[in-house]
């Protein structure tokens, strides 16, 4: 157990939708970091918070968002959703601000799309 | 930019066996870490070690043992006497400035 939760588990819902992310990082984590995992894009940054406040961009759409709360809990909302917004979701939390930091990852959102 | 390379896509091996998963990285940076994580069938990420390029020493943990070798750009990681339990895929990371830099990753199967 890393000790960082995500919830829910799995996720089933229709073109066109929004759903909501959550993840809790590791007691003492100040950075949350978010990353899709899909069949042909692989492991893939998302976003990077870091108490609260957003320090880095990766491949996120902009139909996607995210925020960092003063609980240091993050959320990763997702709109008007495609078929190819299928994937595992993951969160990761680290110490530091820097990405060299251990980052331990929550054990995934799996999001189906239908 | 940072760029992990796994070119091994799956591996079987039949358990007891000595297995190695080969991870080519590239950077410019002068100083840096490197990752390994373990996905098993579950689905989760499982951090495994974390290493500096000041450090070229093998690191060993139980059956798992790590090889850096700056000087070729691999950090290579071996399993000794596999276990079905290692059947997972593996993945080598490389920090860049914000985030971490996953290679394709290796799929152990270990066939009882």
């Amino acid at each position: 157990d890393s000790g960082v939760t995500q919830t829910p588990k799995h996720l089933i819902t229709a073109t066109g939708q929004r759903v909501t992310l959550r993840c809790s990082p590791r007691s003492g984590d100040l950075s949350v970091y978010w990353y899709q995992q899909s069949l042909d894009q692989g492991l893939q940054f998302l976003i990077q918070y870091y108490n609260g406040e957003e320090r880095a961009k990766g491949n996120i759409l902009e139909r996607f968002s995210a925020q960092q709360f003063p609980d240091l809990h993050s959320e990763l909302n997702l709109s008007s959703l495609e078929l190819g917004d299928s994937a595992l979701y993951f969160c990761a939390s680290s110490v530091g601000v820097r990405a060299s930091y251990e980052q331990y990852f929550g054990p995934g959102t799996r999001l189906t799309v239908t | 930019a940072q760029k992990v390379t796994q070119a091994q896509t799956e591996i079987s091996v039949v358990e007891k066996e000595d297995v190695t998963l080969d991870c080519v990285y590239e950077t410019r940076d002068t100083t840096y870490y490197l990752f390994w994580y373990k996905q098993p069938p579950s689905g989760e990420l499982v951090f495994l070690i974390r290493r500096n390029s000041f450090d070229e020493q093998n690191e060993i943990s139980g059956r798992y043992s790590w090889n850096f070798q700056k000087s070729t750009s691999s950090f290579n990681f071996t399993i000794t006497a596999s276990q079905v339990v290692d059947s997972a895929v593996y993945f080598c990371a490389l920090p860049g400035a914000n985030n971490l830099f996953f290679g394709t990753g290796t799929r152990l199967t270990v066939i009882p």
